[in-house]
C-alpha cells in the first residue's frame, strides 16, 4: 500500500491551525497512525486507529478519515510542534509509511 | 519509563555482516511484538522487520528477506537484526520501535553506513 503524503513542506505561524492529508493507494480502513519526528528526540506516535489520540498527546492535534484519505489537523500552533510528521498505514504487511510533512515555522 | 536503546551500528563492507541489539526497559518486552524500522540520510522511514511477542513470527520486507534476521531474548529484555551481506541501499540509522502494527515507542536509533 503506498501511502501518499501532502504538503511535503508546510510553513506557518505559533497559534495558526494546520492540516496534513495523506493518501493510501487503497483502503486501509480506519488502520493509519501519525508520528512526529524531532531532531535530537525519539519519534513518538501521535495517533493511531486514525483518530484516537496516543496517551500523552495534547489535545490541540486531531485526526480524520477512513478508507483512502486522512489528515492530521494542529489547532493553535505552538513553538514545539514544529517538526516532520509521518503517516503509517498498518493495515497489511508490509506497513508503509508516507513521504513526510516538514512544518516550518513562517 | 519506556526506553529502547540501540547498538552496534558503525561501519561496514559491502558483502559484510553486522548486528545490531536493542535493550527495552520500563515495560515487559515478553509482552510486545518489536520492530525494526530504518530511515536512509534525508530520506524518510522504511519498515524493516517485525518479530511476534514470543518469537514464533517474523516478518521481512522484501529488500532484506533472506539477508536480515530478527531475533529476541526475552530473558534478557533485548532486541537482535542481524544483517548479512550488507548492501550499500542498506545504508541507515536503524530504529528499534515496541509494536507489531503501529509503534507506539522508538529508541533513539545506530547509525549503520555501508561503504568500502
Amino acid at each position: 500500500v503506498q501511502m501518499t503524503q501532502s504538503p511535503s513542506y508546510l510553513a506557518a505561524s505559533p497559534g495558526e491551525s494546520v492540516s496534513i492529508s495523506c493518501k493510501a493507494s487503497k483502503s486501509i480502513s480506519n488502520n493509519l497512525a501519525w508520528y512526529q519526528e524531532k531532531p535530537g528526540k525519539a519519534n513518538k506516535l501521535l495517533i493511531h486507529s486514525g483518530s484516537t489520540l496516543q496517551s500523552g498527546t495534547p489535545s490541540r492535534f486531531s485526526g480524520s478519515g477512513s478508507g483512502t484519505d486522512f489528515t492530521l489537523t494542529i489547532r493553535s500552533l505552538e513553538s514545539e510542534d514544529f517538526a516532520v510528521y509521518y503517516c503509517q498505514q498498518y493495515n497489511e504487511y508490509p506497513p508503509t509509511f508516507g513521504g513526510g510533512t516538514k512544518l516550518e515555522l513562517k | 519509563e519506556v526506553q529502547l536503546v540501540e547498538s552496534g551500528g558503525g561501519l561496514v563492507q559491502p558483502g559484510r555482516s553486522m548486528k545490531l541489539s536493542c535493550a527495552a526497559s520500563g515495560f515487559t518486552f515478553s509482552n510486545y511484538g518489536m520492530a525494526w524500522v530504518r530511515q536512509a540520510p534525508t530520506k524518510g522511514l522504511e519498515w524493516v522487520a517485525t518479530i511476534s511477542y514470543d518469537g514464533s513470527s517474523t516478518y521481512y520486507r522484501d529488500s532484506v528477506k533472506g539477508r536480515f534476521t530478527i531475533s529476541r531474548d526475552n530473558a534478557k529484555s533485548t532486541l537482535y537484526l542481524q544483517m548479512n551481506s550488507l548492501r550499500s541501499e542498506d545504508t541507515a540509522t536503524y530504529y528499534c520501535t515496541r509494536g507489531k502494527y503501529s509503534f507506539a515507542y522508538w529508541g533513539q536509533g545506530t547509525l549503520v553506513t555501508v561503504s568500502s
